[in-house]
């Protein structure tokens, strides 16, 4: 199985300001990485797919790079609502599988 | 409204059956793949396996697979997960979710949460 790797684990970070989460896969996944925004008690909720395209009614705030085993998701002006946990997800190989998560906390 | 509406809570005990369900509307349930995934208690997500229902193609996590029985009934846009018997290891969130045409998961079930206890 390919291995997802978040990093950090945990951000600690305030409204305002400018976070980078890393994804970081055991092997190339060419660009087949989507990300996930999930809410406490609620349902993931795709962001990006195809790593840089922005899923439809996403704020264009959130955005993503990479390509191979290197990837990130950056979101430029943090928003209330943006404090939750991330999860990349490779769908490059059976099985699909995601990153350990990343909790992003108000500082 | 294009929604995955998946059945409710269940409290079962080791050794027991279950089955829990995923019903589609709002879109053309049988040209999308569903998709399994598990989130056990504060824990990440885990891809469980997906089912195309137009032809019930299947693909399994190796890690679930033999563990439980991923299906489907196109005639009532339904997709299905299925134990034959319960661990308490089982105790999670089971989400359905479906493959957009760009292989994410686009939609997303409520969640159900199974809990395995004696």
């Amino acid at each position: 199985d390919i291995q997802m790797t978040q990093s950090p684990s945990t951000l600690s970070a305030s409204v305002g300001d400018r976070v980078t989460i890393t994804c970081r896969a055991s092997q190339s996944i060419s660009t087949w990485l989507a990300w996930y925004q999930q809410q406490p008690g609620k349902a993931p909720n795709l962001l990006m797919y195809k790593t840089s395209s922005l899923e439809s009614g996403v704020p264009s705030r959130f955005s993503g790079s990479g390509s191979g085993t290197e990837f990130t998701l950056t979101i430029s002006s943090l928003q209330p609502d943006d404090f939750a946990t991330y999860y990349c997800q490779q769908y490059n190989t059976y099985p699909y599988t995601f990153g350990q998560g990343t909790k992003l906390e108000i500082k | 409204e294009v929604q995955l509406v998946q059945s409710g809570a269940d409290v079962k005990k080791p050794g027991e059956s279950l089955k829990i369900s995923c019903k589609g509307s709002g879109y053309s349930f049988t040209s999308y793949w569903i998709g399994w995934v598990r989130q056990m208690p504060g824990k990440g997500l885990e891809w469980m396996g997906i089912i195309y229902p137009g032809d019930s193609d299947t693909r399994y996590n190796p890690s679930f697979q033999g563990q439980v029985t991923i299906s489907a009934d196109r005639f009532v846009n339904t997709a299905y997960l299925q134990w034959r018997s319960l661990k308490a290891s089982d105790t999670a969130i089971y989400y359905c979710a479906r493959v957009s045409d760009y292989n994410a998961f686009d939609l997303w079930g409520q969640g159900t949460m199974v809990t395995v206890s004696s």
